[in-house]
C-alpha cells in the first residue's frame, strides 16, 4: 500500500533559525496536505498542494510540491516558540480511494527560546 | 463553536469492556473519517463513513472495532473487549460533502482511550 515517509523525525532548534521538514511518497499523489498538531492538540490544516512544482507561501512557512508528485517539503524561516508542534504530512493517491489521507509519522519541531 | 466535537475527551477502561466513542462533524459535513494516533505515531486511517454507510473500512481491524453513522445522530467507533494494545487517541475528522477527496479534513480534538 501506499507509505509516506517524514524527516526528521525530531528537530530543536534556537528560535530565529531556520527549520525544514521533508516527506517523500511511495507513489503519486494527487494532492499533499500538511497540518500543524500542537502537544495535546488534535491536527490542523495548513494547506493542500495540487499542482505539480507548486509552491506556497504562508508569512514565514513556504511548502513545496515536488515535479513528479512523490514529495514535498515545508520550510519554516526564523522560528518562533509558537511554530512548536508536530507537523504532519498527508498525501491523497491519485486514483483509486482518493479520499483517504495516508499521514506521514511527522516531525516533531522544538523551540528553544 | 460549530467545530467536530468529539466526546468523551478521556476514557479509561479495563481490559474486557467496551468503549464508545462519539463524533458529530461540523454542521452541513456528512463524510466522516476516523483516525487512531499512537504515541510519536502519525494518523492511521481507520474508517470512512458517509451517513447510514460505510464506505471504507480497510484500515479497522477485523475483530472488536465498528464503526457506524446513522441517520439522525452522532457517528460512533466501538471497540468491543479491549485489550492494552487499544490504548491511543482516536480522532475524527469531517468534510464537506462538496470537498470530500480533494479539500482538507476538520479533525476534533480527539478522544483519549487507556486501557488498564
Amino acid at each position: 500500500g501506499q507509505q509516506v515517509m517524514q524527516i526528521p523525525q525530531y528537530q530543536h532548534v534556537q528560535e530565529g533559525e531556520d527549520f525544514t521538514t521533508y516527506c517523500n511518497s511511495s507513489t503519486t499523489l494527487s494532492n499533499i496536505q500538511w497540518y500543524k498538531q500542537r502537544p495535546g492538540g488534535h491536527p490542523v490544516f495548513l494547506i493542500q498542494l495540487v499542482k505539480s512544482g507548486e509552491v506556497k507561501k504562508q508569512k514565514r512557512l513556504t511548502f513545496q510540491f515536488g515535479e513528479a508528485k512523490k514529495n514535498s517539503s515545508l520550510h519554516i524561516t526564523a522560528t518562533q516558540t509558537t511554530d512548536v508542534g508536530t507537523y504532519f504530512c498527508a498525501g491523497q493517491n491519485s486514483g483509486g480511494s482518493n479520499y483517504k489521507l495516508t499521514f506521514g509519522k511527522g516531525t516533531l519541531l522544538t523551540v528553544n527560546p | 463553536n460549530a467545530g467536530v466535537m468529539q466526546n468523551p475527551r478521556h476514557l479509561v477502561r479495563r481490559r474486557g469492556q467496551e468503549a464508545r466513542l462519539r463524533c458529530s462533524p461540523m454542521k452541513g459535513h456528512s463524510h466522516v473519517y476516523w483516525y487512531r494516533q499512537l504515541p510519536e505515531e502519525g494518523l492511521k486511517f481507520m474508517v470512512y463513513l458517509q451517513k447510514e454507510n460505510i464506505i471504507d473500512e480497510s484500515g479497522m481491524p477485523k475483530e472488536r472495532f465498528s464503526a457506524e453513522f446513522p441517520k439522525e445522530g452522532p457517528s460512533i467507533l466501538r471497540i468491543q473487549q479491549v485489550v492494552r494494545g487499544d490504548s491511543a487517541a482516536y480522532f475524527c475528522a469531517s468534510s464537506p460533502k462538496i470537498a470530500a477527496g480533494t479539500g482538507e479534513l476538520f479533525f476534533g480534538e480527539g478522544s483519549r482511550l487507556t486501557v488498564l
